[in-house]
């Protein structure tokens, strides 16, 4: 198993829009549609953003929104916020009961 | 609310074994809707799932492939716990190591508390 592919940062001012993809393969991302993302702020635990590609947990803006296209899955950042700025990681499925992570996407606001 | 805490040594000599405990409270690790999980941390590899241990009117026990031959979960019900062992460590596996629940959102299990993390170094 190798981690997902993520870019190492993203940027973008307040309000705008910003895109993490997520890489993996048939055997991860494209194989099952368990596709999960995390915040994870500096000193702190990785806090649950996006599950099942597409949902978001009670509590998380509406602003964090998931896709998926074959192998690459993405989270979108609409209306940038100061508090965004955090690390993002991507996790999937990678069946016999195992799950990958990505390698982490910094995302700084301007 | 749930809360995890977790305790162990933070530095571990090469070849020897690292131990963490994570306690559980606000539930139970005998839970039938939750598993208990082991996830590290570190620059060069970001975060890796290691492994879990759950029960389903028996224990069970997942494992990832990098770590399978060296690696045993194992829950303590008398004091609410479950623990990590993982043997002939090298400094690769410095890192910060955390415990984390998962619980069903939607069709799958996703980690939702985490504990606060302990960071382990492997050096002589």
């Amino acid at each position: 198993q190798s981690a997902l592919t993520q870019p190492a940062s993203v940027s973008g001012s307040p309000g705008q829009s910003i895109t993490i993809s997520c890489t993996g393969t048939s055997s991860d991302v494209g194989g099952f549609n368990y596709v999960s993302w995390y915040q994870q702020h500096p000193g702190t635990a990785p806090k649950l953003m996006i599950y099942d590609v597409i949902k978001r947990p009670s509590g998380v803006s509406n602003r964090f929104s998931g896709s998926k296209s074959g192998n690459t899955a993405s989270l979108t950042i609409s209306g940038l916020q100061a508090e965004d700025e955090a690390d993002y990681y991507c996790c999937s499925y990678a069946g016999s009961s195992t799950w990958v992570f990505g390698g982490g996407t910094k995302l700084t606001v301007l | 609310q749930v809360q995890l805490q977790q305790s162990g040594p933070g530095l571990v000599k090469p070849s020897q074994t690292l131990s963490l405990t994570c306690d559980i409270s606000g539930d139970s690790v005998s839970s039938n809707s939750a598993t208990w999980n082991w996830i590290r941390q570190s620059p060069s590899r970001g975060l890796e799932w290691l492994g879990r241990t759950y029960y389903r009117s028996k224990w069970s026990n997942d494992y990832a492939v990098s770590v399978k031959s060296r690696i045993t979960i194992n829950p303590d019900t008398s004091k609410n716990q479950f623990s990590l062992q993982l043997n002939s460590v090298t400094p690769e596996d410095t890192a910060v190591y955390y415990c984390a629940r998962s619980i069903v959102y939607g069709n799958e299990y996703y980690m939702d508390v985490w504990g606060k993390g302990t960071t382990i170094t492997v050096s002589s």
